[in-house]
């Protein structure tokens, strides 16, 4: 089976930075995703990795050590709209996508 | 180039009726995934369809529940017998391939509420 532990809430100042882990258990590992959840709304994709190390994509970054079995997404300068759920997903070689319960980050002023 | 459109976007049932959920992935998109989430929680998979394929339904409840994803036409999960604890968000996500299952897009959800 496939299993994901990720904080339930990290709270933050504004322009701070804050790191969200994730941890994994699985069979056929493919990769590791990121996604961001405003109030129940559609998830929408923040990163992937499918290979060891960090990708970058603006004030996101998300690292991925697979002998770890370990991520983490990084959020830069936090702004008061990062307030949301973000959730780590774990890709099968089948295609398969299996979420963790998610993390509630609140960036206070 | 629309996203993944879902609908309907609120549906009210009565216990024992039957609902209906449908998905149209985005245009060039074979790959379509159901979630289903409950308030406060994270999202559970529940099946994993390609055009004509039930590729991975491991998350889907044995009984009542089924899904397809015709050649033509949306995908569509279906729930028979409606009862309480069937209420929640459901969600619905495509991709362009099984490598594209990194990135999922998202529709913004069918919430069914079981009266």
């Amino acid at each position: 089976g496939q299993s994901l532990e990720q904080p339930s809430e990290v709270t933050a100042v504004e322009g701070a930075i804050v790191q969200i882990n994730c941890t994994y258990q699985t069979s056929g590992f493919y990769g590791l995703s990121w996604y961001q959840q405003h109030d129940g709304g559609a998830p929408t994709f923040l990163s992937y990795n499918g290979l060891d190390g960090l990708e970058e994509t603006g004030r996101f970054s998300s690292f991925l050590s697979r002998s770890d079995s370990y991520g983490y997404l990084l959020l830069q300068e936090l702004q008061m709209k990062d307030s949301a759920s973000y959730f780590c997903a774990v890709i099968s070689n089948t295609g398969k996508l299996i979420f963790g319960q998610g993390t509630t980050l609140q960036v206070k002023p | 180039n629309a996203g993944v459109m879902q609908n309907p976007r609120h549906l009210v049932r009565r216990r024992g009726q039957e609902a209906r959920l449908r998905c149209s992935p985005m245009k060039g998109h074979s790959h379509v995934y159901w979630y289903r989430q409950l308030p406060e929680e994270g999202l559970k998979f529940m099946v994993y369809l390609q055009k004509e394929n039930i590729i991975d339904e491991s998350g889907m409840p044995k009984e009542r529940f089924s899904a397809e994803f015709p050649k033509e036409g949306p995908s569509i999960l279906r729930i028979q017998q409606v009862v309480r604890g069937d209420s929640a968000a459901y969600f619905c996500a495509s991709s362009p391939s099984r490598d594209g299952a990194g990135e999922l897009f998202f529709g913004e959800g069918s919430r069914l509420t079981v009266l």
